[in-house]
């Protein structure tokens, strides 16, 4: 069975630009959720999606958006970047979300804004 | 605040060393607490799932313990090598603001000296 998988997994921006990654879930999987590690702050949760609806939200603003599709790969938006987005974004997927499922991750996209 | 704290921040330990990353947690009523494994640059590797009815699993080297009326999970390494070098993170569904988020401690680096 295939892992999580993310794309692109590098990406360099600047500062004003908006920026999309993708996230595959496992197959099978109907919850995929976002996280934002950086050195200072560590892993933060972003958002949840469920059956493609935002079903939790982090402490983030509003230029940070997802969707999930119907076969649940879901994206995530990020706009009019800061320096301080650069960050690396993982996406975990789990069967239905619940607080008992076991989180599988992808490698992560490696953002720079410059 | 809910929070997952671990101590050490970073161990060092000669090979073949058995060793215990230690992760505390604020809510007893956790669901479960996961284990995880990350290497520099990479995405999280799942270890071990602890449920909220079990106290330990094992996987090979790896023995996780899990004492909720204490806050407490314990991650032992037997027979440590220098392939175990990593950043190792727990982290448990947390209810914050009404809605239950995964919640990562801040990591344990290990550094296993051949």
């Amino acid at each position: 069975k295939a892992g999580v998988t993310q794309t692109p997994r590098y990406l360099i921006k600047t500062r004003g630009q908006q920026v999309t990654l993708s996230c595959s879930p496992i197959s099978g999987h109907r919850s995929v959720s976002w996280y934002q590690q950086t050195p200072g702050q560590g892993l933060q949760f972003l958002f949840e999606y469920f059956s493609e609806t935002q079903r939790n939200k982090g402490n983030f603003p509003g230029r940070f958006s997802g969707r999930q599709f119907s076969n649940s790969r879901s994206e995530m938006n990020v706009s009019t970047l800061e320096l301080g987005d650069s960050a690396l974004y993982l996406c975990a997927s789990s069967l239905s979300g619940g607080q008992g499922d076991e989180q599988f991750f992808g490698p992560g996209t490696r953002l720079t804004v410059l | 605040k809910q929070e997952v704290t671990q101590i050490p921040a970073a161990l060092s330990v000669p090979e073949g060393e058995n060793l215990v990353l230690n992760c505390s947690f604020t809510d007893s009523a956790i669901y479960n607490l996961q284990w995880f494994r990350q290497d520099p640059g990479k995405g999280l590797t799942s270890l071990l799932l602890i449920q909220s009815s079990q106290r330990e699993q094992t996987s090979g080297r790896l023995n996780a313990s899990l004492d909720k009326s204490s806050g407490r999970s314990t991650l032992y390494i037997a027979a440590s090598q220098p392939g175990d070098s990593a950043t190792y993170l727990c982290a448990a569904p947390l209810l914050t603001s009404g809605t239950y988020k995964y919640i990562f401690g801040t990591g344990t680096r290990l550094k296993v000296l051949a």
